[in-house]
Parts: structure tokens; C-alpha cells; sequence
């Protein structure tokens, strides 16, 4: 996939603001994605999923929409907090394959300001 | 145990040296996954075992890079004759159902001098 390096898109916002991220994902087989919070030192958190079948699918102050028809992937952070400031990366699976192997889009940084 | 644990947090080891890192999965999870991920990236796949036979092995980057599951727990990844671009933080995630609901281990930051 596509590197870019240390220069992961950013997101500043400010304490409770909405936030969204944005995700764009490579392969129109993919049935099954899933949100990652990412804090420094630890490994990837669950936030949400969603399977192919559906178009929008809400949590406890996130939303994930997902439009098959352009490949994209987005996650929507209601009221966001300072606890929120992470890198968030989307994931997707590719369906057909009898497990569960992701492959994870490049991240976003996301900086919430008090 | 209550997450996925991985040993050791930080591991320095010269260029040329073997290094093994360590998977503890959560108890009863079948499917374990290894990813690497470089700094400022994204995880990418390594290799995947299903109880401990060894799946799909597809990711590893190198015939350096050999991952073991011998009683389907406990999961050893160990690279032979480390480069400095073997330097990331190597990730193991576990699932109790296959497909779905990964939980992530917080890594192995490895970095090769």
C-alpha cells in the first residue's frame, strides 16, 4: 500500500467538538472493517466495526459510515475529549479468506486542544 | 490472563544478532496474528496460526523470520541475523472466534544498532 512515512494526516480539534476521520480502502472485496485507537507505547484498541452489508453503524459517541460505492470509510467522534487525541487507523478484511487478516490504512493523528 | 501480553516491551539487539519475541495470547483464543508495524505506519501482516498450525505465513518479509505455536498458546516470532530494517514494533493479536474481535497485545518496540 501507500507510505507516507512519519507524515500521517492530522486532525487538531477542540474539547467538544465532533471529530471525523476519513479512510479510503483499496479492495472492493473487503466485507468486514474495523476502527483502531492507537495511543503511544500500546497496541491498537477496538473502537467499532462494521460488515459490509451495512452503511452506518453507531457506539457509544462513535459512528462509522461506510459508502461501498467510492471504497471509503468514515469515523465520526461525538463531544470529542481530550482522552480521544490518538492515531486512529481504519482496517479492513478481505472477504473469501476463512480468517481474519486486516490490512490497515496509514492513520490519522488526532489532537484534541482543552 | 486478562489481555494479550507480549515480552519483552523493548528489545535492543545489534545488527547480525537473533532476537525471540514472545506471545502470550488471551487463554482460549484460537486464531493469533503477528503484524509489524514501522514507525509512523500502519500494522502490516506477518503471518497468522489457527490453534498452532501456522496458516498463512505470507507476510514475513524474509526466510529470516520464523513464528512458532507449538501447543496452540504461547507464540514465539524470532528473526535471525537482525538488519536495521527489521527495527518496528512487532504486534500479536488474538481472537477467540476466527474473523472477528482481535484484541492487540501493546508490542515488542524492537530497534537493531
Amino acid at each position: 500500500g501507500e507510505s507516507v512515512g512519519l507524515h500521517l494526516p492530522t486532525l487538531s480539534v477542540q474539547e467538544g467538538d465532533n471529530s471525523i476521520i476519513n479512510c479510503a480502502y483499496s479492495n472492493s472485496a473487503s466485507d468486514y472493517f474495523i476502527w483502531y485507537k492507537q495511543e503511544s507505547g500500546k497496541g491498537p484498541q477496538f473502537i467499532i466495526d462494521i460488515r459490509s452489508n451495512m452503511d452506518k453503524r453507531q457506539g457509544q459517541r462513535v459512528t462509522v459510515l461506510l459508502n461501498k460505492t467510492v471504497k471509503h470509510l468514515s469515523l465520526q467522534i461525538a463531544a470529542t475529549q481530550p482522552g480521544d487525541s490518538a492515531v486512529y487507523f481504519c482496517a479492513e478484511k478481505v472477504g473469501g479468506t476463512s480468517y481474519g487478516k486486516l490490512t490497515f490504512g496509514q492513520g490519522t493523528i488526532l489532537t484534541v486542544h482543552p | 490472563g486478562a489481555g494479550v501480553s507480549q515480552s519483552p516491551r523493548y528489545k535492543v539487539a545489534k545488527r547480525g544478532q537473533d532476537v525471540a519475541l514472545r506471545c502470550d495470547p488471551i487463554s482460549g483464543h484460537v486464531s493469533l496474528f503477528w503484524y509489524q508495524q514501522a514507525l509512523g505506519q500502519g500494522p502490516e501482516f506477518l503471518t497468522y496460526f489457527q490453534n498452532e498450525a501456522q496458516l498463512d505465513k505470507s507476510g514475513l518479509p524474509s526466510d529470516r523470520f520464523f513464528a512458532e505455536r507449538p501447543e496452540g498458546s504461547v507464540s514465539t516470532l524470532k528473526i535471525q541475523r537482525t538488519q536495521q530494517e527489521d527495527s518496528a514494533v512487532y504486534l500479536c493479536a488474538s481472537s477467540l472466534v476466527v474473523n472477528y474481535g482481535y484484541t492487540f497485545g501493546s508490542g515488542t518496540r524492537l530497534t537493531v544498532v
